[in-house]
């Protein structure tokens, strides 16, 4: 039962404009939601997180909202760059125990 | 300051086999997570530990696999009398306590032939 799920298993943006990722989920007892970055053949890098009681945190060119109602998360990069190329997993947790991934989306940014 | 360490990076065993796959966290770390992806696949939660404790283990399968953390080395996931099924990409994460911001290792990419 995934109960992380990301639809788009890839998007194409053209540099320099906005690329927007989206991730569902099933469970409301989620309260810490998490976005990472994965290159091929390397591990998972922490981009950005936000938890339940905020529904917007922006770090420089990525910015994550959150729906609770909706239950959907989003993470926004703009500009998006060439190097932002990669697999974006979403993740989420209620305990801090264990960690609930998506399936990820394949961004690739056109030059 | 290292990042989350993990070796060998890449292992082949034959179906029967042991593999043991190694994880040390970043300094300063307590927590250790594993994950498995398989192929087109998003990332499984295994175990979460901290150093001589098992704090959830609701992701590992019952048989033939178990995970420690001893108080000194790195932490270890033992994957017994390997099967085809087992081939995937096993990742370890490690965090401070009480963070839920996971740092990963590489991973260690575990093909059974």
């Amino acid at each position: 039962d995934q109960q992380v799920k990301q639809n788009s298993p890839s998007l194409s943006v053209q540099e320099g404009r906005i690329s927007i990722l989206n991730c569902d989920y099933t469970n409301s007892m989620f309260d810490y939601f998490l976005w990472y970055k994965k290159y091929p053949a390397e591990g998972p890098t922490f981009l950005i997180s936000i938890s339940s009681i905020k529904d917007k945190n922006e770090d420089g060119r990525f910015t994550v909202f959150l729906n609770k109602s909706a239950k959907h998360l989003s993470l926004h990069i703009v500009p998006s760059q060439p190097g932002d190329s990669a697999v974006y997993f979403c993740a989420a947790s209620d305990t801090g125990n264990q960690f609930y991934f998506g399936t990820g989306t394949s961004l690739t940014v056109i030059p | 300051n290292a990042g989350v360490m993990q070796n060998p990076r890449h292992l082949v065993r034959r179906r029967g086999q042991e593999a043991r796959l190694r994880c040390s966290p970043m300094k300063g770390h307590s927590h250790v997570y594993w994950y498995r992806q398989l192929p087109e696949e998003g990332l499984k939660f295994m175990v979460y530990l901290q150093k001589e404790n098992i704090i959830d283990e609701s992701g590992m399968p019952k048989e033939r696999f178990s995970a420690e953390f001893p108080k000194e080395g790195p932490s270890i996931l033992r994957i017994q009398q390997v099967v085809r099924g087992d081939s995937a990409a096993y990742f370890c994460a490690s965090s401070f306590v009480g963070s839920y911001e996971q740092y990963f290792g590489p991973g260690t990419r575990l093909t059974v032939t």
